[in-house]
């Protein structure tokens, strides 16, 4: 089935650490987006990228990174200048072009120990 | 600056109802606005969607109101089931990018 895999479905991260969450796709879409979820706060852009090799900062980019080496991969690294990490972390795709409707994966819980 | 702002927070209906969930925008460039539908520890899935040159859009129980005027737009679930009960967000997005900007949700119970 086509679709979007994020991995883990569960992370926990110690003060100081940076982790990488994971999203690929095999929808063949060129773009992907990273979005933060919290609590009655709808969702909100970190990063998206239309195209590999390209990427643009979203509303809250601030202490993450990404990278898009490869069309169907598109992983997210929290560092450890974020200083509010825990939150519900979803990945999307989508075919590039006016108004195309976003796919979501099933999100990565990140928590702090 | 919220751009686009939904209610309510939170909506109980009895089963066969109608639920009711509105969205405002203060951006005029908007010109694409889906509903997306989130169950607990899933990703949110698609809806239904609108542009502005449509004031409704009917699909099976779903309907979109949009009035360009008053810059709202909203959705309207009949005959509400249990199976609805989940939480709904609103997004809008314009012709120049790509980014959804999106309402801060509603949480829908429908009781049986």
């Amino acid at each position: 089935d086509g679709g979007i895999t994020q991995s883990p479905k569960y992370l926990f991260r110690k003060e100081g650490q940076n982790v990488t969450l994971s999203c690929e796709q095999n929808l063949n879409h060129d773009a992907m987006y990273w979005y933060r979820q919290d609590p009655g706060q709808g969702l909100r852009l970190i990063y998206y990228s239309q195209i590999v090799n390209d990427f643009q900062k979203g509303d809250i980019a601030e202490g993450y990174s990404v990278s898009r080496e490869k069309k169907e991969s598109f992983p997210l690294t929290v560092t450890s200048a974020q200083k509010n990490p825990t939150a519900f972390y979803l990945c999307a795709s989508s075919v590039t072009g006016q108004n195309q409707p976003q796919h979501f994966g099933d999100g990565t819980r990140l928590s702090i120990l | 600056q919220q751009q686009v702002k939904q209610s309510p927070q939170s909506l109980i209906v009895q089963k066969g109802g109608i639920s009711i969930i509105n969205c405002a925008y203060e951006n005029t460039a908007f010109d694409y606005f889906p509903w997306y539908q989130q169950f607990p520890g899933k990703g949110p899935a698609l809806l239904i969607a609108i542009r502005p040159d449509v004031s409704e859009k009917k699909e099976g129980r779903f309907t979109i109101s949009f009035n360009k005027s008053a810059k709202q737009f909203s959705l309207h679930i009949m005959d509400s089931q249990p199976g609805d009960s989940a939480t709904y967000f609103c997004a809008a997005s314009m012709m120049s990018n790509y980014k959804l900007t999106f309402g801060k949700g509603t949480l829908l119970t429908v009781n049986p």
